[in-house]
């Protein structure tokens, strides 16, 4: 089955400092990838939709300036907070549309994000 | 706007009971309806999908039926086990493809 891995699992980083998330598709190639965010024991909120070769779309509300992503291939996508504060704490979540299969998202296991 | 509502949980059930989770949409047009459930500390994992009405979804002894006239998708398994215990989430897929889930549902399964 297709297969999307996070790195890093997890992440610690003190307040004022960038993080880095990895989202890849590893056995597709996947033209569409979703950031989403999820607070404990609530549901997913979709932050942006990211397209390979051009810039993500954010969701109202969603901080461009912050939150930067970047879809530099059809395996790969990244999430950068930027100036990252205790607020941005959470888990994030990204998925990925299979080309071939545009009715399907394959889910990351997901980064938790600790902000100290 | 598109939505998805889900029952409430958390549900607490024992081992071998029968499991319904309820779900209602509201959407334009005809969406792809899906079911996924979350381990903890785990990311999303499909469990069953329908993409038009009156198909029935069914994974793992999961099944959830597209009812267009109820605007349904109710979750059901006839006996439950302590592995099922997860948050079940309904989501439906909208035309531009992004997944509008509902606010998860808790099952938690005991011995």
């Amino acid at each position: 089955g297709a297969v999307v891995s996070q790195h890093p699992s997890r992440v610690i980083c003190k307040s004022g400092t960038s993080v880095k998330i990895e989202c890849r598709s590893l056995d597709f190639q996947a033209t569409t990838m979703f950031w989403y965010r999820q607070f404990p024991k609530q549901s997913l909120m979709l932050m942006a939709t990211s397209n390979e070769g051009s810039k993500a779309t954010y969701e109202q509300g969603v901080e461009k300036d912050k939150f930067l992503i970047n879809h530099a291939s059809l395996t790969l996508s990244t999430l950068t907070v930027t100036s990252a504060h205790p607020e941005d704490s959470s888990f994030y979540i990204c998925s990925a549309r299979d080309r071939l299969d545009p009715y399907e998202q394959y889910f990351g296991p997901g980064t938790r994000l600790t902000v100290t | 706007g598109n939505s998805v509502t889900q029952m409430e949980g958390p549900v607490t059930l024992s081992e071998e009971a029968f499991l319904t989770i309820n779900c209602t949409y509201t959407a334009t047009g005809y969406p792809s309806l899906f079911w996924y459930v979350q381990y903890p500390g785990e990311g999303l994992q499909l469990l069953l999908k329908a993409t038009k009405a009156d198909d029935k979804g069914s994974n793992k002894g999961f099944e959830a039926t597209y009812r267009k006239e109820t605007t349904s998708f109710h979750l059901e398994k006839g006996s439950v086990q302590v592995s099922d215990s997860a948050v079940y989430f309904c989501a439906l897929s909208d035309r531009g493809g992004k997944l509008i889930f509902g606010q998860g549902t808790e099952l938690s399964v005991k011995p």
